[in-house]
């Protein structure tokens, strides 16, 4: 079974602040995807970034980055100099990449319990 | 532009009522899902369908029912069953392509209310 633990339920931090959060999983497949998502307040799940398993590049994207590690199974999240926009709560994500009978991807995500972000002014 | 839209926003049930909540995507993805969100713990998946006319039972499938007569529409009915409906239910599609994984594409949800 697979299984994803944020252990960080809320965080708040003051603006200017570098934040990372935490994501470790467990899977026994050794084909698999992480995905980090950033709920709003307005509620809707916006995606932020995917990864497979055989990329452990550590990825950038303006103020976010994310580290990969096979060894630990931990996908992390970094927000470098917070800001007030950044509050949400941030979900991380594990897929296995299955294949079916018609031999497609099968694609269920299992989701942390989420971490609330608080970014004060 | 293409996405999905969950209808209505806000919905209130009363004791012993079934209601039904709206998902409908333009996006002509394969997959759908429904999702359960409550404080503290998470998204939870209620049912899912890769294909029409099918569908299958996530982790907390008791008291609700879904169909899929249509790629563009995967409707929950929330019934009387369901002991405990007051949450946030998301819906999500995703495309299926051979051993890549997209991730989902979600709607806006739906905050359901037992008065």
């Amino acid at each position: 079974a697979q299984k994803v633990t944020q252990a960080q339920t809320e965080i708040s931090v003051v603006e200017k602040e570098d934040v990372t959060l935490d994501c470790v999983y467990e899977t026994r497949d050794t084909t698999y995807y992480l995905f980090w998502y950033k709920q709003p307040p307005s509620g809707e799940l916006v995606f932020l970034i995917r990864r497979n398993s055989f990329d452990e590049q550590n990825e950038i994207s303006g103020r976010y980055s994310w580290n990969f590690q096979k060894s630990t199974s931990s996908f992390n999240f970094t927000i470098t100099a917070s800001q007030v926009v950044d509050s949400a709560v941030y979900f991380c994500a594990l897929s296995d990449s299955g294949l079916n009978a018609g031999g497609t991807s099968y694609g269920k995500l299992t989701f942390g319990q989420g971490t609330i972000l608080t970014v004060h002014p | 532009d293409g996405g999905i839209t969950q209808s209505p926003k806000y919905l209130f049930r009363k004791e012993g009522q079934n209601v039904t909540l709206s998902c409908e995507q333009n996006l002509n993805h394969d997959a759908m899902y429904w999702y359960r969100q409550d404080p503290g713990q998470g998204l939870r998946l209620i049912y899912y369908s890769q294909i029409v006319n099918d569908f299958q039972k996530g982790d907390i499938a008791e008291g609700y029912s879904v169909s899929r007569e249509k790629k563009e529409s995967f409707p929950l009915t929330v019934t009387s069953a369901q002991k405990n409906p007051t949450a946030f239910y998301l819906c999500a599609s995703s495309p299926l392509h051979a051993g890549y994984n997209y991730g989902y594409t979600f709607g806006s949800g739906t905050r359901l209310t037992v008065v």
